[in-house]
């Protein structure tokens, strides 16, 4: 069984604060590693990819992957009401992802 | 246009119906992936295939089975539906290099 587990929800961040998500992994052998958003009732849309240890920005959005610790986050920054949604984390090895089962972040005007 | 199209998008049944989930996509993608979503345990894999003659089972393929009718086209069926396959599913796509993943909107399935 391939463990996803992300920091249990909701979260709940106040309008232009830092929303900090975190996500470990047991499968040692993942290579890349994705951040999901999805909106309820939706389906997944990439956000975020990660292939190397170290830090990723995309916009207001950072990922950080620690191989060696089995560990991935994503930092929203400036959080706005649209970024309310669950976060999935997935890793993937030969081609497939093995999801986490999200963490919903709540972002309060 | 959607790029990964589902039908149908809702379907109510009863226990022991055949039924048959439709995914279509016009990305062009050699892979494609059938997932099944419960709240509170995310994304499943239930199959997938790499192309038009390849189909590999994931994690909860019991009680499924799929059809993969040309590169555009992945079906799933249930042959005989039962109350705990109720859920939200899933198709994906990706290219060669496996990257990312686009989804489909997805089919809520109830079976009573």
């Amino acid at each position: 069984q391939k463990e996803v587990e992300q920091n249990s929800g909701p979260l709940s961040v106040p309008e232009g604060a830092i929303a900090s998500l975190n996500c470990t992994y047991s499968d040692r052998g993942s290579q890349s590693f994705f951040w999901y958003r999805q909106y309820s009732g939706k389906s997944p849309e990439l956000i975020m990819s990660i292939y190397s240890n170290g830090d990723k920005e995309d916009g207001r959005f950072t990922a950080q992957l620690n191989k060696a610790s089995q560990y991935v986050s994503l930092l929203i920054r400036d959080s706005q009401p649209s970024d309310s949604a669950t976060y999935l984390c997935a890793p993937q090895n030969d081609y497939k992802l093995s999801f986490g089962a999200g963490t919903t972040v709540t972002v309060r005007a | 246009d959607a790029d990964v199209t589902q039908t149908p998008r809702n379907r109510i049944t009863k226990t022991g119906k055949r039924i048959m989930l439709e995914c279509s996509q016009t990305k062009g993608h050699d892979r494609m992936y059938w997932y099944r979503q419960d709240p509170g345990l995310g994304l499943r894999l239930i199959y997938y295939s790499f192309d038009v003659k390849d189909i590999n089972k994931g994690e909860i393929s019991d009680g499924y089975s799929v059809s993969r009718q040309a590169q555009a086209k992945f079906s799933l069926s249930l042959e005989s539906a039962i109350p705990n396959q109720t859920a939200l599913y899933f198709c994906a796509t990706s290219d060669r290099l496996g990257d990312t993943q686009y989804f489909g909107p997805g089919t809520r399935l109830t079976v009573l």
